[in-house]
């Protein structure tokens, strides 16, 4: 059974500063997608990325990295120089040839917090 | 753009009544998908639908049921509405799985339903 571990539930930092989004899986596929969402105070989930098993290189968008570590099943989001507009809870999740046809595996959301 | 709709994004209804959630994908994607959401729960699955007609169980689909006629519509019925189903309704769609894994689900901006 695949599994994604958000442990983080609430992160609170003040502008500016970087913040880290842990996200842990765990699948007996070999090949899989990772994904992350955000979730604004609005509702609606926004896809922020997809990686697949293959690649290992960290992406990097604006603000926005992402570290992909198979080795230790982990597929870490970083916001650099936050704002207040990066308030949301986000959610990681996981897909794979073992999961329900064509579903995703999230985790529980991480609630960011960012205090101007 | 991906588009996803939903029929209302605020709902009233009373115990026992039959509910009707609409959702509607302008991007031709195979599959469709019902969750609710609830705070310290996630995402749950209720149903979702590989094809017109076709309907598959999530992890809570007891008290509801899904109706797919047309590829761009995915409904969700509540036969009698109770109280516990009070919560936040997302629709979501994708393309179908590659051979690696399902790919990312795009979602629509949510019912919140209140059952009174």
């Amino acid at each position: 059974a695949q599994k994604v571990t958000q442990a983080q539930t609430e992160i609170s930092v003040v502008e500016k500063e970087d913040v880290t989004l842990d996200c842990v899986y765990e699948t007996r596929d070999t090949t899989y997608y990772l994904f992350w969402y955000k979730q604004p105070p609005s509702g609606e989930l926004v896809f922020l990325i997809r990686r697949n098993s293959f690649d290992e290189q960290n992406e990097i968008s604006g603000r926005y990295s992402w570290n992909f570590q198979k080795s230790t099943s982990s597929f870490n989001f970083t916001i650099t120089a936050s704002q207040v507009v990066d308030s949301a809870v986000y959610f990681c999740a996981l897909s794979g040839t073992g999961g329900g046809a064509d579903g995703l595996t999230f985790g529980k959301g991480t609630h960011l917090i960012i205090q101007p | 753009d991906v588009k996803v709709t939903q029929s209302s994004r605020y709902l009233v209804k009373r115990t026992g009544e039959k509910v009707f959630l609409e959702c509607v994908q302008d991007m031709d994607h195979e599959n469709m998908f019902w969750y609710r959401q609830d705070p310290g729960l996630g995402l749950r699955l209720i149903y979702f639908s590989y094809d017109v007609k076709m309907k598959e169980k999530g992890d809570i689909p007891e008290g509801y049921s899904v109706s797919r006629e047309k590829k761009e519509r995915f409904s969700l019925i509540l036969e009698s509405a109770s109280t516990n189903q009070t919560s936040m309704y997302l629709c979501a769609s994708s393309s179908r799985a590659s051979p690696y894994g399902a790919y990312e689900q795009y979602f629509g901006p949510g019912t919140r339903l209140t059952v009174t």
